[in-house]
């Protein structure tokens, strides 16, 4: 089973409506990183959240960790053609020494139409 | 400021080949990673470099893979020779002194996009 995982896989909806996308870790989560990908681009950070119960938001999006820091969920008012692509959520597990490995979810891909 | 750049972004070679994947962090960026994403599965941690140190590889597949940084400013990842399972996008991502561990984010690269035919 994955380690982290998103929900849903895929998700289709029309110009203005709002969304959700969920990320969940069998573990407990010491960062969550949200990221988004557009096709043959490069990640791009959106937010990065640590304490539980936080709440981050940029523009029409908006992230939070739940209190048990196992769960995270981003948030979209208003969906733009523009928010289309996919999203990706990444856990820093502080595993050892090593800072920064991140363990990803398999992604959401979101498609907007106009 | 520039970003985490990559270079090729585009790659195909035959299997049995050499390619060298390069990175340039964004400047005064210690930490220096390397993840991939092959065909159908998420995207995986290779290594971390700290300065021109290795401080985890254990993500590297196998050792076909090798990846150097010295002078602790670029990183270089050799795959050789190449097979066809190592097609997918190799990123590159950096983050400041002290990492995640003091909240500082992680900046990904487009990625250096590996076909082996």
């Amino acid at each position: 089973s994955q380690e982290l995982e998103q929900s849903p896989q895929s998700l289709i909806v029309q110009e203005g409506k709002n969304l959700t996308i969920n990320c969940t870790s069998s573990k407990t989560l010491y960062g969550l990183y949200w990221y988004k990908q557009k096709y043959g681009e490069g990640l791009i950070f959106l937010m990065m959240l640590q304490k539980g119960g936080e709440e981050k938001s940029h523009e029409k999006i908006t992230a939070k960790l739940d209190e048990k820091k196992q769960q995270s969920s981003l948030h979209i008012t208003a969906s733009q053609p523009s928010h289309a692509g996919i999203y990706l959520c990444g856990a820093d597990r502080r595993g050892g020494t090593s800072y920064g490995k991140l363990t990803f979810g398999q992604g959401t891909i979101l498609t907007v139409h106009p | 400021e520039a970003g985490v750049t990559q270079f090729p972004s585009h790659s195909v070679i035959e299997k049995g080949q050499t390619v060298t994947l390069r990175c340039d962090p964004i400047s005064g960026h210690d930490n220096l990673y390397w993840y991939r994403r092959v065909m159908g599965k998420e995207i995986k941690f290779l290594l971390h470099f700290v300065k021109e140190s290795k401080q985890d590889e254990s993500g590297m597949p196998n050792n076909r893979f090798l990846a150097e940084r010295t002078g602790g400013t670029y990183s270089t990842l050799k795959v050789q020779p190449a097979e066809l399972e190592d097609s997918g996008v190799y990123f590159c991502a950096s983050s400041q002194v002290g990492g995640t561990a003091n909240g500082n984010t992680i900046y990904f690269g487009e990625g250096s996009w590996l076909t082996v035919v």
